[in-house]
């Protein structure tokens, strides 16, 4: 089954500081891969996701991720953190097999020095 | 248009008594899946629907919890005799086809507190 590892429970940056949030997939088949965001009091949202299309990946609100195969790893990252990213971010993965449920990971809570 | 609607947004319930909550999925989506937040962990699966049936019901924690879906539209997961271990946010989501290239649609959550 797969299982998905999230680097890190809490992440803390400067604002305007690069943003990197580690995410790593147990599968050795390219599965579908995707970033929820949520922020306090609301559901989560879909940040982006990877669908083979290609391996760089951009959503909303400036992220973007790379799906390297050979690391099985979907690392997520923002060039400018700003104070609006405080959330808690979860990687996702399909499941291999029927790909018909996602298996997320523990979450980061990002946060934002001013 | 509409997302994704729970109700109660907040329950709060003693041990050993039933509760059912429930999900509104987006209109037109076929897939529906329920999942389990607690405190400081990720998203735990529960049961997963395809139109009215479940092909997927192996996140289920125990046979005190249940889920059924009507008409293709409405979904509901019942507890029965609650258990403080069963204190977590209940999470609904859609999607409309089978997961693949269809991201899921969350709702905003059921938080169950049992006392």
């Amino acid at each position: 089954a797969q299982s998905v590892t999230q680097l890190g429970s809490h992440v803390s940056v400067s604002e305007g500081a690069l943003v990197l949030l580690r995410c790593n997939y147990s599968s050795s088949v390219p599965p579908y891969l995707f970033w929820y965001v949520q922020y306090p009091n609301q559901g989560l949202q879909l940040l982006l996701k990877y669908t083979s299309a290609a391996t760089l990946v951009k959503g909303i609100n400036g992220f973007e991720a790379e799906f390297k195969k050979s690391e099985t790893s979907f690392h997520l990252t923002k060039p400018s953190a700003h104070m609006s990213d405080a959330a808690e971010y979860f990687c996702a993965v399909s499941d291999a097999e029927g790909a018909q449920k996602l298996v997320f990971g523990q979450g980061t809570r990002l946060t934002i020095n001013p | 248009g509409a997302g994704v609607s729970q109700s109660p947004s907040n329950k709060v319930t003693e041990k050993g008594k039933d509760v059912e909550l429930r999900c509104d999925p987006i209109s037109g989506h076929t897939a529906l899946y329920w999942y389990r937040q607690s405190l400081g962990q990720g998203l735990e699966f529960l049961i997963y629907f395809q139109g009215n049936s479940a092909p997927d019901k192996s996140g289920l924690p125990s046979d005190r919890f249940s889920a059924e879906r009507t008409g293709g539209s409405v979904s509901t997961l019942t507890i029965q005799r609650t258990q403080q271990e069963d204190s977590a946010v209940y999470l609904c989501a859609s999607s409309l086809v089978q997961l693949g290239n269809s991201p899921l649609h969350f709702g905003n959550g059921t938080r169950l507190t049992v006392t």
